[in-house]
């Protein structure tokens, strides 16, 4: 199966800081997905990308299709934004045997 | 505005005890999927169902059955649970099965324990 590897595993900043969270993947996607888990499990999609950059608030994704790479970036990061973040590629081809996850971001951000 | 619904957020079951999870979405999504996250593992696809009454299995279907009678209801089953299937399960629904150009919904997870 195709790998999605992330880094760090895990990641403790002060409030305010600006956070990159890094995703690397081994072959062709077809789809690059961010998404983010809260304490208590439920998991949320940040988002959905092929190309180039998405902006959401104060998040930002951005994909380099060359290098077979994804950034999470947090501007101004914030307490509420302590969760998991997770990556998942979907893989040319691949169904839903195809997604393949990274194990997540365990993320803390201290006031 | 509660899109894909779990019925249990804990659930303890006893060794040998036959388990059922169920998930229900509001989305009028084709498919569906059991997942199971673990601690340094990730989430790993159990089974998922692309239509009324199919099924495919996903890398770590042993153990588990699933039953999609109706498009909204995808139900998980262990058939004798074990103390390996101590974990937190996530059911989600997508327009796609590969979630290409479209994303996951998530339920809000079931945290069981096999005692």
């Amino acid at each position: 199966k195709n790998e999605v590897e992330q880094s760090p595993q895990n990641l403790t900043a002060q409030e305010g800081e600006f956070i990159t969270i890094n995703c690397s993947y081994s072959v062709g996607i077809s789809a690059l997905h961010w998404l983010q888990q809260h304490p208590g499990g439920g998991i949320v999609s940040l988002f959905m990308l092929s190309s180039g950059k998405k902006k959401h608030g104060r998040l930002i994704a951005t994909i380099n299709i060359q290098e077979k790479h994804s950034s999470l970036h947090i501007t101004a990061s914030h307490p509420r934004d302590s969760a998991v973040y997770i990556c998942a590629a979907t893989y040319s081809g691949g169904g839903a045997d195809g997604l393949t996850f990274g194990k997540g971001t365990h993320l803390i951000i201290q006031p | 505005d509660v899109k894909v619904t779990q019925s249990s957020r804990y659930l303890v079951k006893r060794t040998g005890e036959k388990v059922f999870l169920e998930c229900v979405q509001d989305m009028d999504h084709e498919n569906m999927f059991w997942y199971r996250q673990d601690p340094g593992l990730g989430l790993r696809l159990i089974y998922f169902s692309y239509d009324v009454k199919m099924k495919e299995k996903g890398d770590i279907p042993e153990g588990y059955s699933v039953s999609r009678e109706k498009k909204e209801r995808f139900s998980l089953i262990l058939e004798s649970a074990s103390t390996n299937q101590t974990s937190m399960y996530l059911c989600a629904s997508s327009l796609s099965t590969g979630w290409v150009n479209t994303e996951a919904f998530f339920g809000q997870g079931t945290r069981l324990t096999v005692v």
